[in-house]
């Protein structure tokens, strides 16, 4: 079935430091990709998202490219902050069927350290 | 604009007593969610509304849970009895539409079985 998966964390970084989150997805359909982030006491929150292949989806300083031909939706950010610390799930929806929902990655639990 | 208003946030109950959450989503979003988010892991879903309508309820332990969306707006997840392992996050997300593929979440009520 569809999935999503995801590296698994926790990810220790320095501030300043670059950061990927590798994600990888399986669908027989064309999917929209996502990243969600959930900070501590939080809910989930969108972070970005792409459509369709090739895109790029950016938010406050983190991106990452739809890549239909490796199936990858890989988050970067060149300079982490001790504010980026969370949990990052990668998720992906649309699917072209009448039960349309989004799905989830086990989450990839990022820190900060100053 | 308001968005997808959750409760309570928390909630505390002893094995074998019943349980219930309400969400309100978004306003004129058609399509409901609710997930389960255990510790450590990503979202799972429970169960999808298309307005009233519950068109996927595919995961939801029925024996137990029930749903209801009257009216095709407020939702509310009911558990009766509670069990321990139905210690978890019980996240409501909504989105505009079937095809509209953002969902917004909310804060999600942290339950715990003693």
């Amino acid at each position: 079935g569809d999935s999503v998966t995801q590296m698994e964390g926790p990810v220790t970084l320095s501030e300043e430091a670059f950061l990927t989150i590798n994600c990888t997805y399986t669908a027989t359909g064309y999917p929209s990709l996502f990243w969600y982030v959930q900070y501590p006491g939080e809910g989930l929150q969108l972070l970005l998202k792409a459509t369709k292949a090739d895109d790029k989806g950016s938010n406050k300083g983190f991106e990452a490219t739809y890549r239909k031909e490796t199936t990858s939706f890989h988050l970067e950010k060149g300079s982490v902050q001790v504010s980026d610390s969370a949990v990052y799930f990668c998720a992906l929806s649309g699917l072209k069927t009448s039960y349309d929902k989004v799905i989830f990655g086990p989450g990839t639990s990022l820190s900060v350290i100053p | 604009e308001a968005g997808v208003v959750q409760s309570p946030r928390y909630k505390i109950i002893e094995k074998k007593q019943p349980v219930a959450f309400w969400c309100n989503p978004i306003s004129g979003h058609n399509t409901l969610y609710w997930y389960r988010q255990n510790l450590g892991q990503g979202p799972e879903l429970l169960i999808r509304y298309e307005n009233e309508e519950a068109v996927d309820d595919s995961q939801l332990p029925k024996d137990r849970f029930s749903a209801e969306r009257l009216k095709g707006v407020d939702s509310t997840l009911k558990i009766q009895p509670a069990e321990l392992g139905d210690s978890a996050v019980y996240l409501c997300a909504s989105s505009l539409d079937w095809d509209n593929t953002e969902a917004f979440f909310g804060q999600g009520t942290r339950l715990t079985v003693v």
